[in-house]
């Protein structure tokens, strides 16, 4: 069975700090990772995804994650953030054998303050 | 266009009732999925549909229900509401089974049932 650990309910930062959001997972199988965004009444949007290959991947708003197989983990980095990035983050595994399932953390709320 | 759509955005109800909420597609996709994100922002997959196949997550109560009409739509019915049916529902979509894409969400339809 897959779970995933988001440590962190919610992380405080000001605008233009660094701040890493934390993700671990269990899993007997290889695994496809995912860091999908909320912003306030909307719907999740995929935010960056680790398939195959380079274990970091960049997202296009300077969001970058590190897939670290020995550590089970896929934490989130950005080196600074802004306001308008104050969000719900979540972390999601699917499973390598039973491809109908996405296994979500609970979220990290990002809260960015001027 | 929007690409995955729900309707009602917002859904007010008695216990006891019976509801449903739609979903549509415009992108051709092969899966979709209906969600149930709690109050505590946390994700529980419901069900996935792909080319009429039905996996249901054995947790959900079979007072819910998804109806697929056509490969552009997957409804969702609910029997008999309880006040812990109470949540936002998303639908999601992903192109091809097996392939590892992306899910896209719709907007959520925040259910309240008083």
């Amino acid at each position: 069975a897959q779970s995933v650990t988001q440590l962190d309910s919610q992380v405080p930062v000001f605008e233009e700090a660094p701040v890493e959001l934390r993700c671990n997972y269990s899993s007997s199988v290889s695994v496809y990772l995912f860091w999908y965004v909320q912003y306030p009444n909307q719907g999740l949007q995929l935010l960056l995804k680790y398939l195959s290959g380079s274990t970091l991947v960049e997202s296009i708003n300077g969001f970058e994650a590190e897939f670290n197989k020995s550590q089970t983990s896929f934490h989130l980095r950005k080196p600074s953030v802004h306001i308008s990035d104050t969000a719900e983050y979540f972390c999601a595994v699917s499973d390598g054998n039973n491809f109908n399932k996405f296994y979500f953390g609970s979220g990290t709320k990002l809260n960015v303050k001027p | 266009d929007t690409a995955v759509s729900q309707t009602p955005k917002y859904l007010v109800t008695q216990m006891g009732n019976d509801k449903s909420i739609k979903c549509e597609q415009n992108l051709g996709h092969d899966t979709m999925y209906w969600y149930k994100q709690d109050s505590k922002k946390f994700l529980k997959i419901m069900f996935s549909y792909n080319n009429k196949e039905l996996i249901i997550n054995e947790t959900v109560p079979n007072r819910f229900s998804p109806k697929s009409p056509d490969k552009a739509h997957l409804n969702l019915h609910i029997n008999s509401l309880e006040l812990g049916d109470s949540a936002v529902y998303f639908c999601a979509t992903e192109r091809e089974k097996g392939q590892y894409n992306e899910q896209f969400f719709g907007p959520g339809t925040r259910l309240t049932v008083l």
